[in-house]
């Protein structure tokens, strides 16, 4: 079974930081670009970032750029999202997300872990 | 910014037809993703590439794009079809969402 589960999240105060995983499991891992998607509460999806397959290239939302930070591990066949200088407006469930080919839909995504940042 | 348009909320009675739109000036020019959040559940991909179902997602669901606006369309509409329901581009190498639209089934 094609699945990705997420872990890590938590409360944590503001300007604090947080490392979130995400671990890849019946699927090749490295063959696919992966994304982190947030969902704050009571409100839409979000884009935050992506990476490619190899973790040579990534990209990031405005509103995260310069604070998190996505990388992989395509030996653990995991991803991860490193957040730092956390604000309240980052509160939300974080999911990840694979695509099958670039440019297509996420067809697979975690549960969500969820990020509390507040004092 | 790249922005898409949906309406908040579209209602359609048990056994009738929904659609959900998708606005952004010609949007024909993308391919344009639909997702399917149930209440208190991650997203899931419904359709994708303007009018492809994924595996697993019932006939009854259909994709349109063109000129201004992307259509998710539902047919025969069941209870379990209550969900809110998102479009998705991607512009450059980012993805963008719309607001979404909860579907109600009356």
């Amino acid at each position: 079974e094609v699945q990705l589960v997420e872990s890590g999240g938590g409360l944590v105060q503001p300007g604090g930081s947080l490392r979130l995983s995400c671990a890849g499991s019946g699927f090749i891992f490295s063959n696919y670009w992966m994304h982190w998607v947030r969902q704050a509460p009571g409100k839409g999806l979000v884009w935050v970032s992506r990476i490619d397959s190899d973790g040579r290239n990534t990209n990031y939302a405005d509103s995260v750029k310069g604070r998190f930070t996505i990388s992989r591990d395509n030996a653990k066949n995991t991803l991860y999202l490193e957040m730092n200088s956390l604000r309240v407006e980052d509160t939300a469930i974080y999911y990840c997300a694979k695509v099958p080919i670039p440019g297509s839909g996420m067809d697979v995504w975690g549960q969500g872990t969820t990020v509390t940042v507040s004092s | 910014s790249y922005e898409l348009t949906q309406p908040l909320s579209v209602s359609v009675a048990l056994g009738q037809t929904a659609r959900i739109t998708c606005g952004r000036s010609n949007i024909e020019d993308k391919n344009v993703h639909w997702y399917q959040q149930r209440p208190g559940q991650a997203p899931v991909l419904v359709m994708y590439r303007d009018n492809n179902r994924p595996s697993g997602i019932p006939e009854r669901f259909s994709g349109s794009n063109s000129g201004n606006t992307a259509t998710l369309t539902i047919s025969r509409v069941q209870a379990g079809d209550e969900a809110d329901y998102y479009c998705q581009v991607w512009d450059s190498s980012t993805a963008v969402f719309g607001g979404g639209t909860q579907l109600t089934v009356l």
